[in-house]
């Protein structure tokens, strides 16, 4: 969805650097959530915000660490990142409880 | 805790056939089910949702689901698959209740239209 975008892309980096992943969406939602996606998994809910000052842990959340810079903005960190944390990262967003809106997803991988 | 089963990892189907592609899921009480597409480098793109009302719910590309409570189903079909159908599709389930519910995903069955 182009409402929804997420940088960078595509990310290699090395075991123990520290990664930020980005995004941003112009749909006005104010729920905003970070996933991460392995193959044959589904996806697994990271950290999820409601607002600027509400964040929540989801079911993995260890290793990462999020921040809300506004309603229009969710980054995701790795900060030290490990080779298992290699996988497609996806942001999505909603309003309330409806259906969520996903950006293209940003491919790491971690060596 | 809720759960979302896809059992077939791959479906394939000629064009112009109809197409099932099958989710079975486990919360408690009522609830929200969504069917979610991936296309290639792609994120996940919103389908169709059932909350309330009419078990057949029509969505996108002409795709349609039936929300069956008895067997705690909600199968997508397509009457007639196009190529450009072949994708990935997530099935996904949260309890209708109030406050913040997790969105569970099922783990995906990948969709094969030949021509």
């Amino acid at each position: 969805d182009a409402d929804v975008t997420q940088t960078p892309r595509n990310r290699i980096t090395k075991t123990g650097k520290r990664i930020m992943l980005e995004c941003s969406q112009t749909k006005g939602h104010d729920r905003m959530y970070w996933y991460r996606q392995d193959p044959g998994l589904g996806l697994q809910l990271i950290y999820y915000s409601f607002d600027v000052k509400d964040i929540n842990k989801g079911e993995i959340s260890d290793g990462y660490s999020v921040s809300r810079q506004a309603q229009a903005k969710f980054s995701l960190s790795l900060e030290s990142a490990i080779p298992n944390q290699t996988a497609l990262y996806f942001c999505a967003t909603s309003q309330t409880n409806n259906e969520q809106f996903f950006g293209p997803g940003t491919r790491l991988t971690v060596l | 805790a809720q759960s979302v089963a896809q059992p077939e990892d791959q479906v394939n189907v000629a064009e112009g056939n109809p197409l099932t592609v099958k989710c079975t899921y486990s919360v408690s009480g009522n609830p929200y089910l969504f069917w979610y597409v991936q296309y290639p480098n792609r994120g996940l793109q919103f389908l169709l949702k059932y909350i309330t009302g009419d078990n057949l719910v029509k969505g996108s590309y002409g795709f349609e689901a039936e929300f069956n409570k008895s067997q705690t189903s909600f199968h997508l079909k397509k009457p007639s698959a196009l190529v450009s159908d072949s994708a990935l599709y997530f099935c996904a389930v949260r309890p209708m209740n109030t406050g913040f519910q997790k969105l569970v995903f099922g783990t995906g069955t990948r969709l094969l239209v030949s021509p």
